[in-house]
């Protein structure tokens, strides 16, 4: 069905560490998997996505891991910065409705200086 | 280039009446999917529109629908408000029907009394 889960609903970090954000999900049919930030007052915003034929795929600080094997996602963030403080959330889509993400419930992450 | 606009940014109304939010996507976008937030069912996807046609739909009663405009700007309308209707209603814009990566607006805060 459509799910998507998320192992820990707060992170805690310190500022400069690499953070590492986990996501499970149960949908084995979906295309992609994507990362959302979300930050106080405002509306998510794109970070990174992978087809689900990839297993890592980088940008800029940030690498999203997938495995297939066991449905589980992961968001790694090198260097952590006060301006990561956010809500993450995992999403997943159809090719056919990329449209229509199907988010998870989302992991607030933040920064100790 | 100016991002997701939605209007208005807060809205009080008493149940039983009926509300429509706006939303004017990104210059060139012809994509504009809308969401609902809440702390207890997190980010759920409503529906989507691409060139004025409804293409995906969420499990959403018949009281939430929308439309969207030849100039792609779209509106959302809930009719007979309930409390719990009470919600972040967010609003996202991507130039292909088909793009994992959605640009959100800030979102419509609705309060239900």
């Amino acid at each position: 069905g459509e799910s998507v889960g998320l192992h820990l609903p707060t992170l805690s970090v310190q500022e400069g560490d690499n953070s590492i954000i986990n996501c499970a999900y149960s949908n084995s049919a979906s295309d992609y998997f994507i990362w959302y930030k979300q930050e106080s007052g405002k509306g998510p915003q794109f970070i990174i996505d992978i087809r689900s034929n990839m297993d890592k795929r980088q940008g800029q600080r940030v690498t999203v891991l997938l495995n297939k094997t066991v449905k589980h996602l992961s968001l790694q963030i090198a260097a952590t910065q006060p301006g990561d403080s956010a809500v993450y959330f995992c999403a997943e889509n159809l090719a056919s409705s990329a449209s229509k993400i199907i988010f998870g419930s989302g992991t607030r992450l933040s920064i100790r200086p | 280039k100016a991002g997701v606009t939605q209007t208005p940014r807060y809205l009080i109304k008493t149940r039983g009446q009926q509300v429509t939010l706006s939303c004017s996507p990104i210059s060139g976008h012809r994509s504009v999917s809308w969401y609902q937030q809440t702390p207890g069912q997190g980010l759920q996807f409503l529906f989507e529109y691409f060139s004025e046609t409804q293409r995906n739909k969420g499990n959403f009663p018949g009281r939430f629908s929308g439309r969207q405009f030849s100039n792609s700007r779209s509106e959302m309308n809930v009719s007979t408000l309930e409390l719990g209707d009470s919600a972040l209603y967010l609003c996202a814009s991507s130039f292909r029907e088909f793009d994992t990566e959605a640009f959100f607006g800030q979102g419509t805060r609705l309060t239900v009394v």
